[in-house]
């Protein structure tokens, strides 16, 4: 079975602070994604990587940055958290069939 | 992509088959039908994807008409774990970003 594996499922910050958000895949997969999921916005994507230190935009990267230094492990960075920025957060992986992606259990971040 | 329209919630007895139908009239001849589920605070969850033919794996069946234009998720037999949001997708294979866009979904509620 693959693994994706987020770092924290509940995480509270501070407006201002730099958040990292750790994404893990077990699976060999070359491609991940960081999404975020609000209520009635549904789910839209900030940013993918197809292969190590890659990194493409996706809709809106806006306030966010990645880094894939390695194949198993994608972070999302938030470096000055604002309360917009309140959200789940949701890590996927792939696998060569492109709508066969795999998401991790995600983690609620909430700005004060 | 084509869109697709669901119900918006169904019920279904614990023990009995759950039919999620799916709509995309549009769908050309390309594009794959994707389902997706959401369990309450977790990440979406693959289920399973087929392009003409029926499929069928260890979570479900997945029921395309001959025509395409609708097609239909059967849960053999549902469990309360199975209480989830159901997306269908369609989409064409081979984009880079391979991003997810789900709707709104059909809440599934099984009963006790």
């Amino acid at each position: 079975d693959v693994k994706v594996t987020q770092s924290s499922r509940y995480l509270v910050k501070r407006t201002g602070e730099k958040v990292f958000l750790e994404c893990v895949q077990d699976m060999d997969h070359e491609n991940m994604f960081w999404y975020r999921q609000d209520p009635g916005l549904g789910l839209r994507l900030i940013y993918f990587s197809y292969d190590v230190k890659m990194k493409e935009k996706g809709d809106i990267p806006e306030g966010y940055s990645v880094s894939r230094e390695k194949k198993e492990r994608f972070s999302l960075i938030l470096e000055s958290a604002s309360t917009n920025q309140t959200s789940m957060y949701l890590c996927a992986t792939r696998t060569g069939s492109p709508y066969e992606q795999y998401f991790g259990p995600g983690t609620r971040l909430t700005v004060t | 992509d084509a869109k697709t329209t669901q119900p918006t919630s169904m019920d279904c007895a614990e023990g009995r088959a759950a039919n999620l139908p799916c709509n995309h009239s549009t769908i050309s001849g390309n594009e794959y039908v994707y389902w997706y589920r959401q369990i309450h605070s977790q990440g979406p969850q693959y289920i399973i994807h087929g392009l003409k033919n029926n499929e069928t794996n260890e979570m479900a069946s997945l029921i395309i008409t001959e025509d395409r234009k609708s097609s239909t998720l059967i849960l053999p037999h549902a469990t309360l774990r199975d209480t989830a949001v159901y997306y269908c997708i369609v989409r064409v294979e081979g984009n880079r970003d391979d991003k997810i866009i789900f709707g709104k979904g059909t809440r599934l509620h099984i009963l006790p």
